[in-house]
């Protein structure tokens, strides 16, 4: 089975920098998933590492660490609408998604 | 392209009725899953399946059913709704030709058993 434990809340301010970190424990990986989800809406994708390093997309960043159990999400320039639930998900040898309870993060103007 | 839709947006429904959720993708994805999403204990898959007329059990899958008669539909049925079901459901579908693929989720139905 996965164990998975993110944060439950974050709070920063518009324009600061958020690291959300993410540690598993799993009995097979086939990579790692960040999806964001705006309250009552369904969760979106936002990145996928399966090899250990940084993946940049835009203001979003995703780190992951094999050896150690371990990812971030890496938020920067933030906005008001970053204001969401950010979800770590790992993925199985038979491909089924494990996911954490998610972390909610506020901005503050 | 909808991608994924799900009906109804929510219902609620008395305890001891039956109920399916509708789920319909229209990306030809392989698979798709159900899952349910409860304050506090995040996503948990219910039922998948990786292909039509194939289904297979999740983490949760007591009280719940599913069908895969095409690739298209998977709905989700609650034989005999009981409160603890009270949830948002979710379904998703995901691409597994040629390896893992992102999964892609539908608006969620959420559901309260009385």
């Amino acid at each position: 089975g996965q164990n998975i434990d993110q944060p439950t809340e974050m709070t920063a301010t518009e324009g600061a920098i958020v690291q959300i970190n993410c540690t598993y424990q799993t009995s097979g990986f086939n990579g790692l998933f960040w999806y964001q989800q705006h309250a009552g809406e369904a969760p979106t994708f936002l990145s996928y590492n399966v090899l250990d390093g940084l993946e940049e997309k835009g203001r979003f960043s995703s780190f992951l660490s094999r050896s150690k159990g371990y990812s971030y999400l890496l938020l920067k320039e933030l906005q008001m609408k970053d204001s969401a639930s950010y979800l770590c998900a790992v993925l199985s040898n038979d491909y089924k998604l494990s996911f954490g309870a998610g972390t909610t993060v506020t901005v503050r103007a | 392209i909808a991608g994924i839709t799900q009906a109804p947006t929510s219902q609620i429904l008395a305890a001891g009725r039956r109920m399916t959720l509708r789920c319909t993708q229209d990306m030809r994805h392989n698979a798709m899953y159900w899952y349910r999403q409860d304050l506090g204990l995040g996503l948990r898959l219910i039922h998948y399946s990786n292909t039509a007329g194939t289904t297979g059990k999740g983490e949760v899958p007591d009280g719940y059913s599913v069908s895969r008669a095409n690739t298209d539909d998977f709905p989700l049925t609650l034989a005999s709704a009981v409160p603890s079901q009270t949830s948002v459901y979710f379904c998703a579908s995901s691409d597994l030709a040629g390896g893992p693929d992102t999964q892609y989720f539908g608006p969620g139905t959420r559901l309260t058993v009385l």
